[in-house]
C-alpha cells in the first residue's frame, strides 16, 4: 500500500515566523508532489508544485523535495493569522495498472499565533 | 475563466436513498477525480474519469458510480446511502490524470 504521511499536529506558530510542514511518502518512483491549503469546511487550493530535487519559491512559500530521502517540505516565511488551515500533501504513485494516482496524506493543521 | 464547479453545495438524504452529485471541470481539463473527505480527513479517493471511462478507482463498493459526459462533465452517483456516507465531496479536475488536480467548492452530503 503506498502511502503518504504527514503529522497531523496542531503545529503552532508565532506570528511572523517560519512555518514548516513535513511529509513524507513511500513510492520511490513518484515523479510529481503537490502542497494544497484547505481553510475548515472549504475544498482544497494548489498553493505548489514541485518536481525536482531543491528548493521551489514562490513568493512566502518555499517547496523542498529530497527524492533520495522520500520526502517534501513547504516552508511559509513571515506566517501570518491568515495561514492557519490544514495544510494536504498529495504525490503521484504508479499503480499496477499502468496509471498515476494522487495518493494524499492526512494533513497538518497549522495555527498562527498572533 | 470558470473554474471548477460542484452542484448542489449541500444535499440532505435519508438512509436508503440514491444521489446524484454533478461537477463541471476546469475549462481545457480532460480528466475529473471524486474524493470523499470525512471531517478532520484527508480525501479519499474514489474515482477518476478520462474520455467518458472510469479509469482508476479507489477501495469504495459498487454503490458509487460515476459518469464523464463528452462536454468532460461528470456525474457521481450514490446508491443505497448509509450514515457513514456523510461527507464533503469533492470533485477535481486536471489535465491528465495525475498532474496538477483543482477542486471544485464540495457538495457536503448529510444522511440522516
Amino acid at each position: 500500500q503506498k502511502e503518504v504521511e504527514q503529522n497531523s499536529g496542531p503545529l503552532s506558530v508565532p506570528e511572523g515566523a517560519i512555518a514548516s510542514l513535513n511529509c513524507t511518502y513511500s513510492d520511490r518512483v513518484s515523479q510529481s508532489f503537490f502542497w494544497y491549503r484547505q481553510y475548515s469546511g472549504k475544498s482544497p487550493e494548489l498553493i505548489m508544485s514541485i518536481y525536482s530535487n531543491g528548493d521551489k519559491e514562490d513568493g512566502r512559500f518555499t517547496a523542498q523535495l529530497n527524492k533520495a530521502s522520500q520526502y517534501v517540505s513547504l516552508l511559509i516565511r513571515d506566517s501570518q493569522p491568515s495561514d492557519s488551515a490544514t495544510y494536504l500533501c498529495a504525490v503521484n504513485s504508479y499503480q499496477v495498472d499502468s496509471n498515476y494516482q494522487l495518493i494524499w496524506g492526512a494533513g497538518t493543521k497549522l495555527i498562527i499565533k498572533p | 475563466d470558470a473554474g471548477v464547479t460542484q452542484s448542489p453545495t449541500h444535499l440532505i438524504k435519508t438512509r436508503g436513498q440514491q444521489v446524484t452529485l454533478r461537477c463541471s471541470p476546469k475549462s481545457g481539463h480532460d480528466t475529473v477525480s471524486w474524493y470523499q473527505q470525512a471531517l478532520g480527513q484527508g480525501p479519499q479517493f474514489i474515482f477518476q474519469y478520462y474520455e467518458e471511462e472510469e479509469r482508476q478507482r479507489g477501495n469504495f463498493p459498487d454503490r458509487f458510480s460515476g459518469h464523464q459526459f463528452p462536454n468532460y462533465s461528470s456525474e457521481l452517483n450514490v446508491n443505497a446511502l448509509l450514515l457513514g456516507d456523510s461527507a464533503l465531496y469533492l470533485c477535481a479536475s486536471s489535465l491528465g490524470g495525475a498532474n496538477e488536480q483543482f477542486f471544485g467548492p464540495g457538495t457536503r452530503l448529510t444522511v440522516l
